[in-house]
């Protein structure tokens, strides 16, 4: 069965510490990427995707991550991190060839000390 | 613009009580898509709507759950006989053709609890 891995379920930085939260995914065929975050009190929002090219990808707010094909992973990172990025934040993978339903990781859970 | 809405925001049910719920999705996005969020089990795939077809049902978890969407636009989830592990946050998205490729945009959610 298709499924999301994220290795981190919470973590805690100070501000202006490097993040780079964990995605692993397992399927076979070709498949398009997310990364989704949720603040407190708001909604689910799109950070950044991967469909093809660059396989460094470039979000809002300063994310970033990259697909690496050979290890199924797409990690999300960040070289500064602010208290305002505390915050849900969600892996996720869509198979190209569906009806882009979207699989979940579990979510890690970003604490940004001021 | 308006984004996804969604109601009520919060219901409270007796154990084998129905329910509906209900997604208003940006207007001119032709696909719908409903997820439950819950401690034990993350976020998950419901169904997936283009127009008024539901061309995925998978994840719905069992005959109880039935959705339907008219007018290519409001859609509404029922769960009939509910039971207290229905309690969740039901998410409903939007997002323009073809699926897959375009942002689905999130609503708020409908917080279930089964008593």
């Amino acid at each position: 069965a298709q499924s999301v891995s994220q290795h981190n379920h919470h973590v805690i930085l100070s501000e202006a510490a490097s993040l780079e939260l964990g995605c692993n995914y397992s399927y076979g065929g070709t498949v398009n990427l997310f990364w989704y975050v949720q603040y407190p009190g708001q909604h689910l929002q799109l950070l950044l995707k991967y469909f093809s090219g660059d396989p460094l990808v470039k979000g809002i707010k300063g994310f970033e991550a990259e697909f690496i094909k050979s290890k199924f992973s797409f990690n999300l990172r960040k070289p500064s991190v602010q208290w305002s990025d505390t915050a849900e934040y969600f892996c996720a993978v869509s198979p190209s060839s569906n009806t882009g339903k979207l699989i979940f990781g579990q979510g890690t859970t970003l604490q940004v000390k001021p | 613009g308006a984004g996804v809405s969604q109601s009520p925001s919060n219901k409270v049910t007796e154990k084998g009580k129905d329910v509906e719920l209900r997604c208003d999705p940006i207007s001119g996005h032709t696909a719908l898509y409903w997820y439950r969020q819950s401690l034990g089990q993350g976020l998950e795939f419901l169904i997936y709507f283009q127009g008024n077809s539901a061309p995925d049902k998978s994840g719905l978890p069992s005959d109880r759950f039935s959705a339907e969407r008219t007018g290519g636009s409001v859609s509404t989830l029922t769960i009939q006989r509910t039971q207290q592990e229905d309690s969740a946050v039901y998410l409903c998205a939007s997002s323009l053709l073809p699926p897959g490729v375009n942002e689905q945009f999130f609503g708020p959610g409908t917080r279930l609890t089964v008593l």
